[in-house]
């Protein structure tokens, strides 16, 4: 089956400027994930979909980062506007109802 | 909320050596937990997946074991090579399908 698609790979932008993420999950994959890795860190989840509504989003900074799921499908996350420690990898996940995660090779963002 | 830690943060072996890397996490409600391989820049491979009411699981030179009584999980690489070099991350599943992630172990094995 094929992966779970991220892009951009990477993606320079300067502090409050605005930038967005995209993640197409596997296919049949009802529940989607985005986390924040930090350098030198494990990955915090930011955000989890089942199909289009919200699970959590306890830990998403809403003041400047919004993520939506149209359709249940792919996701996208938006920063707006980015500050100096937003700098991280972006990774999205996606799994089945029984567990078993699947990453995507994550998008990394630099805020200059 | 639960709380993850892994043991050592780091770690230098040279080739050929048998290691454990260590998981222990504060809420034993979990219905699996999974360890992942992540490469310098690269995303996360998941390596094992055990469901709450096994004890282990095994894939090639790599075991993995659970105790969920007592909140710990245990990644053993037996004769590690140059290419096992990566950080190696452990992370528990709870309620609601979500996991949590330790600060990961760094590996570096020695030619």
């Amino acid at each position: 089956e094929a992966g779970v698609a991220q892009s951009p790979r990477y993606k320079i932008i300067e502090k409050r400027q605005s930038v967005a993420f995209w993640c197409n999950p596997i296919s049949g994959h009802a529940t989607l994930y985005w986390y924040q890795q930090i350098l030198g860190q494990g990955p915090k989840l930011l955000i989890q979909f089942q199909n289009n509504g919200v699970v959590d989003d306890s830990q998403l900074p809403k003041d400047r980062f919004s993520a939506e799921r149209l359709k249940g499908v792919d996701s996208t996350l938006k920063i707006q506007p980015a500050k100096l420690e937003d700098s991280a990898v972006y990774l999205c996940a996606s799994s089945r109802q029984s567990g078993g995660y699947t990453f995507g090779s994550g998008t990394r963002l630099t805020v200059v | 909320k639960q709380e993850v830690t892994q043991i050592p943060a780091a770690l230098s072996v040279p080739e050929g050596e048998n290691l454990v890397l260590n998981c222990s996490f504060t809420d034993s409600a979990i219905y699996n937990l999974q360890w992942f391989r992540q490469d310098p820049g690269k995303g996360l491979t998941s390596l094992l997946l055990i469901q709450s009411s096994q004890r282990e699981q095994t894939s090639g030179r790599l075991n993995a074991s659970l105790d969920k009584s007592s909140g710990r999980s245990t990644l053993y690489i037996a004769a590690s090579q140059p290419g096992d070099s990566a950080t190696y991350l452990c992370a528990p599943n709870n309620a609601g399908n979500m996991l949590t992630f330790g600060g990961g172990t760094r590996l570096m094995v020695k030619p």
